[in-house]
């Protein structure tokens, strides 16, 4: 039962152009949202968070917006850079703080 | 800031033998922290959430007296794989709850420690 969904395994984006991500859930306890990108055979790294009671969060060239009604969220990274390739999970909890629920990860690859 | 340590980043060990990876907050204070297992290509699951001071709380499918948590300070969690056999290897991964920079209850994870049972 998977609880966090990323339905595309991989993006390609050329670069300067713009990545769209998407996520979607299906437990409506979860109130709290995460993105975090990573490289093979290392952590994960936090890049940006979003609470339900937002709909829209921002931090530089990452977007998150979050569709509570749809339980569906989505990363814009605008411009794409090919620094970002990587993969790229989105997580949930029922709060900040809780235990997370990650999606199974988009791989994503900027073109120069 | 938030930043979170793992060591050994990398274990080869026989089966049979136990193998103990340390997982520290570095700048600050985590009374909650996170294992995660990572298998090729796949996403990251989580085993157990590990309470300083207290007993950890083990995922459904995760066998407590294999992976043995400790928690014995605000800075440190430990992860004991007992009688390693070659399904635990894995990657594992620690995370820490850090509530610096405003910022609530984010976690930050470690670089990860790959675990190699021959």
């Amino acid at each position: 039962d998977q609880q966090v969904k990323q339905n595309s395994p991989s993006l390609s984006v050329q670069e300067g152009r713009i990545s769209i991500l998407n996520c979607d859930y299906t437990n409506s306890m979860f109130d709290y949202f995460l993105w975090y990108k990573k490289y093979p055979a290392e952590g994960p790294t936090f890049l940006i968070s979003i609470s339900s009671i937002k709909d829209k969060n921002e931090d530089g060239r990452f977007t998150v917006f979050l569709n509570k009604s749809a339980k569906h969220l989505s990363l814009h990274i605008v411009p794409s850079q090919p620094g970002d390739s990587a993969v790229y999970f989105c997580a949930a909890s029922d709060a900040a703080g809780n235990k997370l629920t990650f999606g199974g990860g988009t791989r994503v690859l900027v073109k120069p | 800031g938030a930043v979170v340590s793992q060591h050994p980043s990398w274990v080869i060990c026989k089966s049979g033998t136990s193998v103990k990876i340390e997982c520290r907050s570095l700048d600050f204070q985590a009374t909650t922290m996170f294992w995660y297992r990572q298998f090729p290509k796949q996403s990251l699951m989580l085993m157990a959430t590990s309470n300083e001071g207290s007993k950890a709380t083990y995922e459904q499918g995760v066998e407590k007296d294999k992976f043995l948590i400790n928690h014995a300070s605000l800075t440190l969690s430990t992860l004991t794989v007992t009688s390693a056999h070659p399904e635990d290897s894995s990657f594992y991964i620690c995370s820490a709850i850090s509530y610096t920079s405003g910022r609530v209850g984010t976690q930050y994870f470690g670089p990860g420690t790959r675990l190699t049972v021959l």
